[in-house]
């Protein structure tokens, strides 16, 4: 399994509609992890942080299943500025370096 | 409160010269880190310095690629005679240190000629 693997999409849906990304990680020790966006062509700008079981903030809700060692973002009521590349992060264990996915593409089509 | 700022945002350069990049982390951060992002890829953590010490650089090429973080002035990504394959996004990020939010610059966009 890669450190950290996600769908790369694209994942073209409608305004208003739910949508979720999942993302797998290898090191089971690892205690935190978070979401960034990604717009084209602009910096990584952080979107949740999740340290327990999981994180909501508004239509945004991130959700932790140690055992299975994935991490999920879901995304309700989709507008159409929620476009951009999603990136899941994970810190190396007892290291600071953040190994980045890939990132999971969201179009939100009108 | 100034965020992480990066200079120059694009750098054109002809095989063979040198890249300097700069980084001035945001106010009250003393942890620089480097990351490349290709096109079509993920960002790829480089170097993980604090002042005056690099701290982790096991994602640094051996060969061309330097970075400091001098007790004074900004973090810099030196690459000494640039190939074709360095063409890429540069970014920056800090934070306070440990394992927390790290905050980026908007990059530096390097193309090779």
């Amino acid at each position: 399994r890669k450190e950290v693997e996600q769908d790369p999409g694209p994942f073209n849906v409608p305004e208003g509609a739910t949508v979720a990304f999942n993302c797998t990680y290898s090191n089971s020790a690892s205690q935190s992890f978070f979401w960034y966006r990604q717009d084209c062509r602009k910096e990584p700008k952080l979107l949740m942080s999740v340290y327990s079981s999981g994180n909501e903030d508004g239509r945004f809700t991130a959700q932790l299943n140690r055992a299975s060692q994935y991490i999920s973002l879901l995304i309700r009521d989709s507008k159409l500025s929620d476009s951009a590349t999603y990136l899941c992060v994970v810190p190396r264990p007892g290291n600071t370096p953040l190994v980045f996915g890939k990132g999971t593409r969201l179009s939100v089509i009108a | 409160n100034a965020g992480v700022m990066q200079n120059p945002r694009h750098l054109v350069r002809r095989r063979g010269q040198e890249a300097r990049l700069r980084c001035s982390p945001m106010k009250g951060h003393s942890h620089v880190y480097w990351y490349r992002q290709l096109p079509e890829e993920g960002l790829k953590f480089m170097v993980y310095l604090q002042k005056e010490n690099i701290i982790d650089e096991s994602g640094m090429p051996k060969e061309r690629f330097s970075a400091e973080f001098p007790k004074e002035g900004p973090s810099i990504l030196r690459i000494q005679q640039v190939v074709r394959g360095d063409s890429a996004a540069y970014f920056c990020a800090s934070s306070s240190g440990g394992i927390g939010e790290q905050f980026f610059g908007p990059g530096t966009r390097l193309t090779v000629l």
